[in-house]
């Protein structure tokens, strides 16, 4: 079956580190791969995706590349703001699967002064 | 401002009750989802629709129950018959489900407390 497997939180980052979330996957078919983006109190919203191998998505500073030979897709921003504390969650969908997706655990990321 | 109305936010319910939680949008999707998170266990999607009068089962449908008379419309109810039906309900929309762009609109959500 298909599967996402990411890292445990909580992460607890200072203001402007770097970050990375890992995420890899396990998948019946050609996946495409996603991070979406939980921020407190309110339901997720797509961050980013890739569709294909080597495929780089990037959004609001962070960036995921899509690496077939690893299955992974990790998370990375340069320099982190306290606005980035939110859960994150790499999910996946199969070519000709429509849009359902299939969702890792999520990671907290909470970024202090 | 187009998007996901989910009700109640916030729900209290005795064991043995049927539950039904609301689910909204004005986006003009045709697709619409029912995941359920927990801690620790991330988002399982229990039911989909991709067009009105028809749904499917997801990975754990059982236990609940879905209509879909209206296109803008999703209720979700827990039955008595979910065995543990406390946790966060999260509905989502997309443009249509064959279009694989993975983009999913979600509401807010509602937590259900079986007490």
């Amino acid at each position: 079956g298909n599967s996402v497997t990411q890292m445990e939180g909580p992460v607890t980052l200072s203001e402007e580190a770097f970050l990375t979330i890992n995420c890899t996957y396990t998948a019946t078919g050609y996946p495409s791969l996603f991070w979406y983006v939980q921020y407190p109190g309110e339901g997720l919203q797509l961050l980013l995706k890739a569709t294909k191998a080597d495929d780089k998505g990037s959004n609001k500073g962070f960036e995921a590349t899509y690496r077939k030979e690893t299955t992974s897709f990790h998370l990375e921003k340069g320099s982190v703001q306290v606005s980035d504390s939110a859960v994150y969650f790499c999910a996946l969908s199969i070519t000709g699967g429509g849009n359902k997706l299939t969702f890792g655990t999520g990671t907290q990321l909470k970024v202090e002064l | 401002d187009g998007g996901i109305t989910q009700s109640p936010k916030y729900l209290f319910r005795k064991e043995g009750q049927n539950v039904t939680l609301s689910c909204e949008q004005n986006l003009n999707h045709d697709a619409m989802y029912w995941y359920r998170q927990d801690p620790g266990q991330g988002l399982r999607l229990i039911y989909y629709s991709q067009i009105v009068n028809d749904f499917q089962k997801g990975d754990i449908a059982e236990g609940y129950s879905v209509s879909r008379e209206k296109k803008e419309s999703f209720p979700l109810t827990v039955t008595s018959a979910q065995k543990n039906p406390t946790a966060f309900y999260l509905c989502a929309s997309s443009i249509r489900l064959a279009l694989n762009t993975g983009e999913l609109f979600f509401g807010e959500g509602s937590r259900l407390t079986v007490l």
